[in-house]
């Protein structure tokens, strides 16, 4: 059964530096996203991507992160200039659109990368 | 901003016994979702609902939506240690962005 991928599943990083989290979604799904779940809190929402732009953000997605799809298999997640703050296990999502603005498609996780900065 | 609201916060059961695990949204939901997390792990989808007083089974897992499509009830009959994780819901009010529960934590004893 297709599922998505991440790597790394550790990342250790000093505070201040750039971190590309990679994912490749399911093969034919059009919808990627990125989510966030610190230690011991909810998972929370960063970013969805569609049509190789981002479609929504939330606040806490903010100009430390970027979104990629580089390649036509590839979804990355940069968090440049890291802090200790966004240590937090990331996880990435990836449907198929049913179609219309208010779609509810599942949405497959991966299994996570969890970064740790120090 | 989507609140979801999910009790009891954690949840110690013996193996067979029945439970149910609840899941109240500030918001009409246009689809409700539940997934499972192992500690450590990613989510794993078990059911999406979406039409008021919806319900759905897998195994012994059933969940529900309400008519006004505000609550949901995740009901797992005769559970088993397999049945341990991290239950969250999930929504949203478009299909773009998602919310999720605060997670209830399971624990079966054998």
């Amino acid at each position: 059964e297709p599922e998505v991928t991440q790597t790394p599943s550790h990342q250790v990083t000093q505070m201040g530096q750039e971190v590309i989290l990679r994912c490749v979604p399911i093969s034919n799904h059009l919808y990627f996203y990125w989510y966030r779940q610190i230690l011991g809190q909810k998972v929370e929402f960063l970013v969805s991507f569609y049509n190789n732009e981002i479609s929504e953000k939330s606040e806490i997605f903010d100009d430390q992160f970027s979104v990629e799809r580089p390649d036509g298999s590839n979804f990355t997640l940069k968090i440049r200039s890291t802090k200790l703050e966004d240590s937090a296990m990331y996880f990435c999502a990836s449907s198929v659109p049913s179609g219309g603005p208010k779609s509810t498609d599942t949405q497959y996780f991966g299994p996570g990368t969890r970064l740790t900065v120090l | 901003s989507q609140e979801l609201e999910q009790s009891p916060q954690s949840l110690i059961v013996q193996e067979g016994k029945n439970l149910t695990i609840n899941c109240t949204s500030s918001k009409t939901l246009y689809g409700l979702y539940w997934y499972k997390q192992k500690y450590g792990e990613g989510l794993i989808f078990l059911m999406m609902l979406q039409k008021g007083g919806e319900e759905k089974s897998h195994e012994k897992i059933t969940a529900k939506l309400d008519e006004k499509k505000q609550q949901s009830s995740l009901h797992i009959t005769a559970s088993q240690p397999s049945h341990a994780g991290i239950y969250l819901c999930g929504a949203g009010p478009t299909g773009n962005q998602f919310y999720f529960g605060t997670g209830t934590s399971l624990t079966v004893i054998p």
